[in-house]
């Protein structure tokens, strides 16, 4: 089954105790994206990749860093949390750019609280 | 910047009752519209899209058509089940990937 795989999906922590919030898909897609979502703010965008080793910053990238060692993973690791970054985070992944249709998948969500 | 209004909500109605989620854009030149949807615990899927002026995008019973001149692109369906129950989000592609959303009206139907 075709599918974008968040873990977490729920967590707690303290400030400044260093979280990864991992993402796997695999649709062999090479574009995924991290999002934060957040009450009357919809979706921004933290970071995104365009392929293995090729990452950008996104609307909202303070605070956040991601790597993209291999095709399926694409982490969120949040270095120092705050409780600013308390939100629902959504992992999404798509074709590539000469592909894109604009259909992005999504994961199912990770609820980060930090305290 | 592009960006992309959503009409406020919760949006109550009743089972079989008209649906109408108002979306307006602004954007740099003809970007594609998306309508995006969110089940209770879910991530976001794909509702419909429409890529140039004019065009109505349609699924599962929704429409949305482009409209060029009102910059808008609003959601309607005729006939509402409890199960349509979720979030709906407006998007519009920016450029490359890049999909800017709306902040989502939520929609509640009773039965």
């Amino acid at each position: 089954e075709a599918q974008v795989t968040q873990n977490p999906r729920y967590l707690i922590t303290v400030t400044g105790k260093k979280l990864t919030v991992t993402c796997s898909q695999n649709m062999n897609h090479e574009y995924m994206s991290w999002y934060r979502q957040d009450p009357g703010l919809g979706l921004r965008q933290i970071y995104y990749s365009m392929n293995v080793e090729v990452t950008d910053k996104g609307d909202v990238p303070e605070g956040y860093k991601v790597s993209r060692k291999e095709k399926r993973n694409f982490p969120l690791i949040l270095e120092s949390p705050s409780p600013n970054q308390t939100s629902l985070y959504f992992c999404a992944s798509s074709l590539g750019l000469a592909e894109y249709t604009g259909e992005l998948f999504f994961g199912e969500g990770s609820r980060l609280t930090v305290l | 910047g592009d960006s992309v209004t959503q009409m406020e909500g919760p949006v109550t109605l009743s089972e079989e009752a008209f649906l109408t989620i108002n979306c307006t854009y602004t954007a740099t030149g003809y970007p594609s519209l998306f309508w995006y949807v969110q089940y209770p615990g879910e991530g976001l899927q794909l509702l419909l899209k429409a890529t140039k002026a004019d065009d109505k995008g349609s699924n599962k019973g929704f429409e949305a058509t482009y409209r060029k001149e009102t910059t808008s692109f609003h959601l309607e369906k005729g006939s509402v089940q409890v199960s349509d129950s979720a979030v709906y989000f407006c998007a519009l592609r920016r450029y490359g990937n890049k999909l800017v959303f709306g902040a989502g009206t939520i929609l509640r139907v009773k039965s």
